[in-house]
């Protein structure tokens, strides 16, 4: 079975400053998406960034972007310059290119930015 | 364009008690899920909707659960009896294409509290 892991459950950031979440899953699939998304106070969750697994090169969204390790399945995202409209919580998430295309997420890491 | 909307937003309720949950896809949207997110664990995947065919609901907790959506537009989930366990919030969202990691609109969640 397809698991997500976020090891780090909180973290904080001065603002302007660079901030690294850090995300691992376990498949024995070769295709695949990996995703980050933002839950904001508000709670309503939206894209981040998005990654397919055959794509070598790493996804990049103006200020942010990933570290797609595949061989360590690893997914890491990158927020540069980080301003305090990013304090939400970050939920990693995989999905498979096939078989019932559910995603799994991960627990989540709390990110604050600090003025 | 209209997000995906859920209601109520709350929901306290006693142990016991039968609660409904509804969410109204973004419209066009074929696939439709349910995730519930118990405090501080990760976000679970519940069941799959395409169109009005479940497509998978492996991750409906029991048969206290169900999940219906008529007519392939908005969804309903009720739980009866509901028990504290249950208590969490459930996540909706939407998507046009299956299986092609196209990101997933989410609705601002149902808090649910079983008391």
């Amino acid at each position: 079975a397809q698991t997500v892991t976020q090891s780090q459950p909180e973290m904080s950031v001065q603002e302007a400053e660079t901030v690294t979440l850090s995300c691992t899953y376990d498949t024995s699939e070769n295709n695949y998406y990996l995703f980050w998304y933002k839950q904001p106070p508000s709670r309503q969750m939206i894209l981040v960034i998005r990654q397919e697994a055959y794509k070598q090169q790493n996804a990049t969204e103006n200020r942010f972007s990933v570290n797609f390790q595949k061989a360590a399945k690893s997914f890491s995202l990158k927020i540069s310059d980080s301003q305090l409209g990013d304090t939400a919580m970050y939920f990693c998430a995989f999905m498979n290119q096939r078989g019932t295309y559910k995603y799994i997420f991960g627990t989540g890491t709390r990110l604050k930015v600090l003025a | 364009e209209a997000g995906v909307t859920q209601f109520p937003s709350h929901s306290v309720i006693e142990k016991g008690q039968t609660v409904t949950l509804r969410c109204d896809p973004i419209s066009g949207h074929d696939n439709l899920y349910w995730y519930r997110r118990v405090m501080g664990k990760e976000i679970k995947f519940l069941l799959h909707f395409v169109k009005e065919s479940k497509q998978d609901e492996s991750g409906m907790p029991n048969n206290r659960f169900l999940a219906e959506r008529t007519g392939g537009t908005y969804s309903t989930l009720k739980v009866q009896p509901a028990e504290l366990e249950d208590s969490g919030v459930y996540f909706c969202a939407s998507s046009t294409r299956t299986g092609t990691g196209e990101k997933l609109f989410f609705g601002s969640g149902t808090q649910l509290s079983v008391l």
